[in-house]
């Protein structure tokens, strides 16, 4: 089956700075890649995707890179804000297989 | 528009005892999906429904552990003989369809079940 590994486990950056987030995975098979952000107490709330036949996506301050040949995808988030504080997943399918969690801070 | 709904949000059970946890999805959504998701994890697939057609339940960790979608829309996950181990929450997603054309996932804000 798929198997995601995700990096950093925890982040914290200032106001303002970038984030990058990185998942590998191992299924060649897997075509289509989301990122989830989770609140404390709340369900993971999709916040961008992207399919195997595109390499970029962007969706005003947040971007995701898919590179197929390394099986490696990133969570790009710019200009960061306080509120985007929170725990960022990964996924990949085949199988729905989940990264085990960023925990992002940002300071103001 | 109504998203995900799960209920209850929280359970309390004695060890041994069974439970049942229910999942309104989207309206429409053709795809269900249940994962357990233990404390600092991620989410762990445990099975997914495809209208009423239980197409995967490779992630039901024992056989104490059922669910059901008998119309294609309301589901219900059921721990029977309840451990101490189960205690977890446990999400409940709906997507439009899913397998060829994987359809974003939307989830619910989980049932928070805890084994005394």
């Amino acid at each position: 089956g798929e198997n995601v590994e995700q990096h950093p486990s925890t982040l914290s950056v200032q106001e303002g700075d970038s984030a990058v987030i990185k998942c590998t995975y191992s299924d060649s098979a897997s075509n289509y890649f989301p990122w989830y952000k989770q609140e404390l107490g709340k369900g993971p709330q999709l916040i961008i995707d992207i399919r195997s036949n595109v390499g970029e996506k962007k969706d005003q301050r947040i971007a995701v890179t898919l590179n197929k040949t390394a099986k490696h995808f990133s969570l790009h988030i710019t200009e960061t804000q306080p509120e985007d504080s929170a725990v960022y997943f990964c996924a990949a399918s085949t199988d729905m297989r989940f990264g085990a969690g960023t925990r992002l801070t940002v300071k103001p | 528009g109504a998203g995900v709904s799960q209920s209850p949000r929280y359970k309390v059970a004695k060890r041994g005892q069974d439970v049942a946890l229910r999942c309104d999805p989207i309206s429409g959504h053709v795809s269900l999906f249940w994962y357990q998701q233990a404390l600092g994890q991620g989410p762990e697939f445990l099975t997914y429904f495809q209208n009423e057609a239980q197409l995967d339940k490779s992630g039901l960790p024992s056989d104490r552990f059922f669910a059901e979608r008998p119309e294609g829309s309301v589901s219900t996950l059921k721990i029977q003989r309840t451990q101490q181990e189960d205690s977890a929450v446990y999400l409940c997603a709906s997507s439009l369809t899913w397998g060829n054309s994987n359809q974003p996932q939307h989830f619910g804000d989980g049932t928070r079940l805890s084994i005394l």
